[in-house]
């Protein structure tokens, strides 16, 4: 079954912590994307990735990293979290570029305390 | 600079009735549009995807969306919503011409009542 797959699914910790929020998927996609979603304002990018060893910043990614060692893996980094940090986050990815439909996970809620 | 809306933050139709979702959109290349459907505590589905050729565009679950290059305006469309369709719809631009970014509007909240 082709899926993309986000973990932890729910966190709760502390500022200055740093976490990471792994994500996987399966269908050998090449564009792989991180989004925040926050009540009155959508989905917003973080960053994204067109191939391996290639990330670019979406609109909001002060605070976060990504890498991409691995075409399947994309996982998103919180160096020193911070309060405003804290919201539902999903991994996407598509085939190609941003002309194509993307998969979503289920998404990670992240509270920041 | 690239930008999506969704004018209406939220709306209420009765089962039955036919729903039309407004989504206005600004890029300055082609334009590749799409719907997703977001159910309460799920990720996004994809509804259906405009890229080129025919303007009104059929999805999933019996919504079609009709693309107006003149209105910059992507509208999704059902005849008749079921009492499942209540959810939160996202009108999305994907930007591959400047960038390779997605665009989303902020969102419309679907209450379907008996």
């Amino acid at each position: 079954e082709a899926q993309v797959t986000q973990n932890p699914r729910y966190l709760i910790t502390v500022t200055g912590k740093k976490l990471t929020v792994t994500c996987s998927q399966n269908m050998n996609h090449e564009y792989m994307s991180w989004y925040r979603q926050d009540p009155g304002l959508g989905l917003r990018q973080i960053y994204y990735s067109m191939n391996v060893e290639v990330t670019d910043k979406g609109d909001v990614p002060e605070g976060y990293k990504v890498s991409r060692k691995e075409k399947r893996n994309f996982p998103l980094i919180l160096e020193s979290p911070s309060p405003n940090q804290t919201s539902l986050y999903f991994c996407a990815s598509a085939r190609e570029r941003a002309n194509q439909p993307q998969h979503f996970g289920d998404g990670t809620r992240l509270s920041i305390l | 600079a690239q930008s999506v809306t969704q004018p209406d933050i939220h709306i209420t139709v009765s089962e039955g009735a036919s729903l039309e979702l407004r989504c206005n959109y600004s890029y300055g290349a082609t334009p590749y549009l799409f719907w997703y459907v977001q159910s309460p505590g799920q990720g996004l589905q994809l509804l259906l995807k405009y890229f080129s050729g025919d303007t009104l565009v059929q999805g999933i679950k019996g919504f079609e969306a009709e693309f107006k290059r003149s209105q910059s305006s992507f509208n999704l469309r059902k005849p008749s919503v079921h009492w499942s369709d209540a959810a939160e719809y996202f009108c999305t631009v994907g930007a591959p011409d400047t960038g390779n970014q997605f665009y989303f509007g902020t969102g419309t909240s679907l209450t379907v009542i008996p």
